[in-house]
């Protein structure tokens, strides 16, 4: 079966840097997802690894490591806009390519 | 601009009603999925598509059945509305021609059974 952990709340200040974190077990590892999602809205793609290292994107990287079952989002540079969830997510080779999402870690930025 | 939508955006029934929820895109992806979304749970899988007529369950499909017709439509029904499926609904597509496969959300259904 598929089981992904992440932190129920973080909370930052603005300017700062904060990395979420994310464990996760899959049968057949095929990708790893990060979303943001603001309350009451719909989840929006962040970033996507499948390989072990680190994949930069502006203010956000994410990075994998496949035989520890473990990712990181980092944010740097925090804005007061980046207060959201953050989506962990597996896709899963078994069955059928579905993607699984944790439950999410919602990030309080303060001034 | 190509988008994916929901209706109805918020609902509220009652007990034992037939409900359906539809969405659509244009952006011409092939793959579609109905999610659901508690608090504390994250989203779940309910049903997901890959082409017309293809339907798989996902991982809590039980009270609910969709329909797929048409490549820019996946419809979603509950067939005997009960109060425990009243949560925040997404619809969500991708491509498979896309190396990563990301899925695009539409902006949710509140459903409320009372």
């Amino acid at each position: 079966g598929q089981n992904i952990d992440q932190p129920t709340e973080m909370t930052a200040t603005e300017g700062a840097i904060v990395q979420i974190n994310c464990t996760y077990q899959t049968s057949g590892f095929n990708g790893l997802f990060w979303y943001q999602q603001h309350a009451g809205e719909a989840p929006t793609f962040l970033s996507y690894n499948v390989l072990d290292g680190l994949e930069e994107k502006g203010r956000f990287s994410s990075f994998l490591s496949r035989s520890k079952g473990y990712s990181y989002l980092l944010l740097k540079e925090l804005q007061m806009k980046d207060s959201a969830s953050y989506l962990c997510a597996v896709r899963d080779s078994t069955g059928g390519f579905k993607t699984i999402f944790g439950a999410g870690t919602r990030l309080f930025v303060k001034a | 601009d190509a988008d994916v939508t929901q209706t109805p955006r918020n609902r509220i029934t009652k007990t034992g009603k037939r409900i359906m929820l539809e969405c659509s895109q244009t952006k011409g992806h092939d793959r579609m999925y109905w999610y659901r979304q508690d608090p504390g749970l994250g989203l779940r899988l309910i049903y997901y598509s890959f082409d017309v007529k293809d339907i798989n369950k996902g991982e809590i499909s039980d009270g609910y059945s969709v329909s797929r017709q048409a490549q820019a439509k996946f419809s979603l029904s509950l067939e005997s509305a009960i109060p425990n499926q009243t949560a925040l609904y997404f619809c969500a597509t991708s491509d498979r021609d896309n190396p990563y496969n990301e899925q695009f959300f539409g902006p949710g259904t509140r459903l409320t059974v009372l």
